[in-house]
């Protein structure tokens, strides 16, 4: 069991948009940022969007990130196939003094 | 550009121990905090523990507290995950990760390959 909740699947059609959520609390993302990474198949994580909606240099503003309260959200515009992969959102909990992780969103394009 | 190599994993018996390494380079390793997160088969991701850039300061999981340490030589760049009293469920890939923040203790930012830990019989 996750400490921040994520649906574990999404899909789309390739152009379409498309919204993860992640739902944490009041030691987590309420008062913290939040990350997101994507890892896709058979391939190490790789930083997605930092400080709720920072994207690192690289990544295609596509990718969007926002936060609201004790909820964060990662969507993806234009679809492509290559999208594909799981996606996982972090923020750091004051309470247990360490990172947390949502469960991971396997995203696929139909 | 930013490298981090995990090296060490293998298989080991339960109640045995291992010592993962991870060497880093392509960034002032002595400013940044450093991560371990695993990944069992077909599970998602879950943080293990972090230390402070000068080493003072070290957090664990709950699953793993007083069971692994983690430490850092500065001189090497290197992280190390000593693990002990290993159990079956800790079987997974274990990544290395640079912190995002300089100086800070935040969220993993730049990840290496991983490496596999079996424990098995």
């Amino acid at each position: 069991q996750s400490v921040l909740t994520q649906p574990p699947s999404a899909s789309g059609t390739p152009g379409q948009r498309v919204t993860i959520s992640c739902s944490g609390g009041s030691s987590n993302i309420a008062n913290n940022t939040v990350n997101w990474y994507q890892q896709l198949p058979g391939t190490a994580p790789k930083l997605l969007i930092y400080s709720n909606n920072q994207r690192p240099s690289g990544v295609p503003d596509r990718f969007s990130g926002s936060k609201s309260g004790t909820s964060a959200s990662l969507a993806i515009s234009g679809l492509q196939s290559d999208d594909e992969a799981d996606y996982y959102c972090a923020a750091w909990d004051d309470s247990l003094i360490g990172p947390v992780f949502g469960g991971g969103t396997k995203l696929t394009v139909l | 550009q930013v490298q981090v190599v995990e090296s060490g994993g293998g298989v080991v018996q339960p109640g045995r121990s291992l010592r993962l390494s991870c060497a880093a380079s392509g960034f002032t390793f002595r400013s940044y905090a450093m991560h371990w997160v695993r990944q069992a088969p077909g599970k998602g991701l879950e943080w293990v523990a972090v230390i402070s850039y000068d080493g003072n300061n070290k957090y664990y999981a709950d699953s793993v507290k007083g069971r692994f340490t983690i430490s850092r030589d500065n001189s090497k760049n290197t992280v190390y995950l000593q693990m002990n009293s290993l159990r079956a469920d800790d079987t997974a890939l274990y990544y290395c990760a640079k912190d995002l923040v300089i100086y800070f203790l935040a969220l993993p930012g730049n990840w290496g390959q991983g490496t596999l830990v079996t424990v098995s019989s």
